[in-house]
């Protein structure tokens, strides 16, 4: 049964518009958020995260959304450019005690920007 | 500032022979984790480290597995002896427990096809 799921194993973007990867889960006790970026070859490279008690955060072209009701993450990248290109992983962190080291990932979307 | 690095990069052989792969994790981090890739199942934590030792070993899927971590900047994963389905990207990464956001840095990877 996974707890982290994303739905869309890939994507394709114009390059300069709006890239919107989604996230779900099921686990309310998931307490921090974050998004992996892998290129081929390489291992997964942290880009941002989003604790719980927070609904958004901005880091230049990134943006992670947080709908803790829906239980739903999203990320945005505005604009999308072709080095954006990779796997996108969510990956979602256990509250403090038991399981607070493991982060839960999810399966990854492709992007592929479009020039 | 050297990441995570991992080796070999790339491991062909046969089934039934022992395959060790290597880690050196990031000065200064006090937690190590092993992760196995596959396309079936996606990333999965085969083993947690903190302080040198071996805090969650659930992942590991059967005693064929074994991990040690003799010092802080050094962790090996063994198989033995190794099976095809063994075959799977295997990645290394630290972090710093007391990150509240447990933000994970990953080495590139070690590529194992077990024929």
């Amino acid at each position: 049964d996974q707890q982290v799921k994303q739905n869309s194993p890939s994507l394709s973007v114009q390059e300069g518009r709006i890239s919107i990867l989604n996230c779900d889960y099921t686990n309310s006790m998931f307490d921090y958020f974050l998004w992996y970026k892998k290129y081929p070859a390489e291992g997964p490279t942290f880009l941002i995260s989003i604790s719980s008690i927070k609904d958004k955060n901005e880091d230049g072209r990134f943006t992670v959304f947080l709908n803790k009701s829906a239980k739903h993450l999203s990320l945005h990248i505005v604009p999308s450019q072709p080095g954006d290109s990779a796997v996108y992983f969510c990956a979602l962190k256990g509250p403090a005690g038991a399981g607070s080291y493991q982060l839960t990932f999810g399966k990854g979307t492709k992007l592929s920007v479009i020039p | 500032d050297a990441g995570v690095i991992q080796s070999p990069r790339h491991e062909v052989t046969e089934m039934g022979q022992e395959v060790t792969l290597r880690c050196k994790p990031i000065s200064g981090h006090n937690s190590l984790f092993w992760y196995r890739q596959t396309m079936m199942r996606g990333l999965e934590l085969l083993i947690y480290f903190n302080n040198n030792v071996p805090i969650d070993d659930s992942g590991m899927p059967e005693d064929r597995f074994s991990a040690k971590m003799p010092n802080a900047s050094f962790s090996t994963l063994k198989i033995q002896p190794s099976e095809p389905r063994d075959s799977a990207v295997y990645f290394c990464a630290s972090s710093l427990y007391n990150n509240r956001v447990n933000e994970q840095f990953f080495g590139p990877g070690t590529r194992l096809t077990v024929l």
